[in-house]
């Protein structure tokens, strides 16, 4: 099993909706959870931290739930420049302090 | 802020030749290094990690190694590169005193 797991999609909505995306990790013990987003042929970029209380940043929402051990990402109105590849990422304080991320979940925005 | 720098940007290679990627941190002193490859149409792999110069840990069994000469430079090598070497890789930095990281722009590596 895969430590952290996310449908790869492609979701394919157009301009104005919302979508979900949802991350499913293995490990109990990982403490910190993040989204990031990265473009084609780009670098991953830090899109949000996850709450445990949740979270907002203007049209992106972040849910966490530690019981199911699952992370949501909302985003509403979605915009062309929206689409991108949607990267659930999780960390755990071990040693090497570095984050494992899932294989990501491919958002395309139409007009 | 930090700033990673990383080169080439693309690099065509043959089966068998070597290889050297550089990796260069701008903007904090003594971090964690990483180097990662994504497949194409993959998540990233963690190949490397360095605490600090000449620190290397390895992740996972490979073609490839790893020096940290000096504290905000880390170079990935290899000797002798296979096709399964392609990918994209991708250095990055641990956020002072957090656990998110910065990536840098990334080299894109071709095996023929």
């Amino acid at each position: 099993r895969k430590e952290v797991e996310q449908d790869p999609g492609p979701f394919n909505v157009p301009e104005g909706a919302t979508v979900a995306f949802n991350c499913t990790y293995s490990n109990s013990a990982s403490q910190s959870f993040f989204w990031y987003r990265q473009d084609c042929r780009k670098e991953p970029k830090l899109l949000m931290s996850v709450y445990s209380s949740g979270n907002e940043d203007g049209r992106f929402t972040a849910q966490l739930n530690r019981a199911s051990q699952y992370i949501s990402l909302l985003i509403r109105d979605s915009k062309l420049s929206d689409s991108a590849t949607y990267l659930c990422v999780v960390y755990m304080d071990t040693g090497r302090r570095a984050l494992t991320f899932g294989s990501g979940t491919r958002l395309q925005v139409q007009p | 802020s930090q700033t990673i720098h990383q080169w080439p940007a693309t690099l065509v290679q043959p089966v068998g030749s070597p290889l050297s990627l550089e990796c260069t941190v701008e903007g904090t002193s003594n971090p964690n290094l990483y180097w990662y490859r994504q497949a194409a149409g993959r998540g990233l792999q963690l190949l490397f990690y360095s605490v600090g110069i000449g620190q290397i840990s390895s992740e996972v069994p490979q073609n490839l190694s790893a020096s940290r000469p000096q504290d905000r430079q880390f170079i990935l090598s290899s000797k002798k590169l296979l096709l399964s070497d392609s990918g994209f890789y991708l250095c990055a930095s641990l956020r002072d005193r957090g656990e998110t990281q910065y990536f840098g722009p990334g080299t894109r590596l071709l095996v023929l």
